[in-house]
């Protein structure tokens, strides 16, 4: 069956450095990939997405990556604030319609 | 626009009980779908529709159902609400079925179950 996996655990970082999340997938050949943010008590909201022909994505601050070879994408935060610490969830998307399943996410925490 | 909306925030619903979450949008989108996310578990998918008059189960649909009469409305209902059934529940739509379109999520329902 389908597997994503993300990193369980949070993720401390200090302020300034950069945040590099991970997301694997197994039984997938997802054409595209999106990742999302989640702030305590609300819901995700849409941060990138990245094509299988994309090897890397960059938004701001964020970059994303995409090895289809690895079953893996990479979720960068560069310069990281304060402000960043949330849970980054990664959802790998296949061609034609299918239904939209999603990583456990991982919990950034970002210290000043 | 509002975008997705929820209601209610909170429930509380006693072992046995039927309710309905309900959900709207206003951006004439066609995918709508409904998750349940618990502590560990990430979010699950409980039921999708790809547009009115089309429904489609999820990873955990048991216990629950929905409709999809309107293009706007979404609405999930527990037929007898159990404990398992506490969570906090997210509704979410996006423009197409295409696999490249963001999903917009609401607010969230927590529904607690005694």
């Amino acid at each position: 069956s389908q597997k994503i996996e993300q990193n369980s655990e949070a993720l401390n970082i200090q302020e300034g450095k950069t945040a590099t999340l991970t997301c694997n997938y197994t039984n997938y050949s997802p054409a595209y990939l999106q990742w999302y943010r989640q702030d305590p008590g609300r819901g995700p909201v849409f941060l990138l997405l990245i094509r299988e022909n994309e090897k890397e994505k960059r938004k701001e601050r964020l970059k994303v990556t995409f090895d289809t070879t690895l079953k893996q994408s990479l979720f960068h935060i560069t310069a990281s604030q304060p402000a960043d610490s949330a849970t980054y969830l990664c959802a790998p998307r296949s061609t034609g319609f299918q239904k939209l399943v999603f990583g456990t996410g991982t919990r950034l925490l970002v210290s000043p | 626009n509002a975008g997705v909306t929820q209601t209610p925030k909170f429930q509380v619903l006693k072992t046995g009980q039927s309710m309905t979450l309900q959900c709207a949008q206003d951006m004439n989108h066609e995918y709508m779908s409904w998750y349940r996310q618990d502590p560990g578990m990430g979010l699950r998918l409980i039921h999708y529709s790809v547009g009115a008059g089309i429904t489609d189960q999820g990873e955990v649909p048991n216990g629950y159902n929905v409709s999809r009469s309107t293009t706007e409305d979404f609405p999930l209902r527990l037929l007898s609400a159990a404990p398992s059934q506490t969570s906090v529940y997210f509704c979410a739509s996006s423009y197409s079925r295409q696999p490249y379109y963001e999903q917009y999520f609401g607010p969230g329902t927590r529904l607690t179950v005694t």
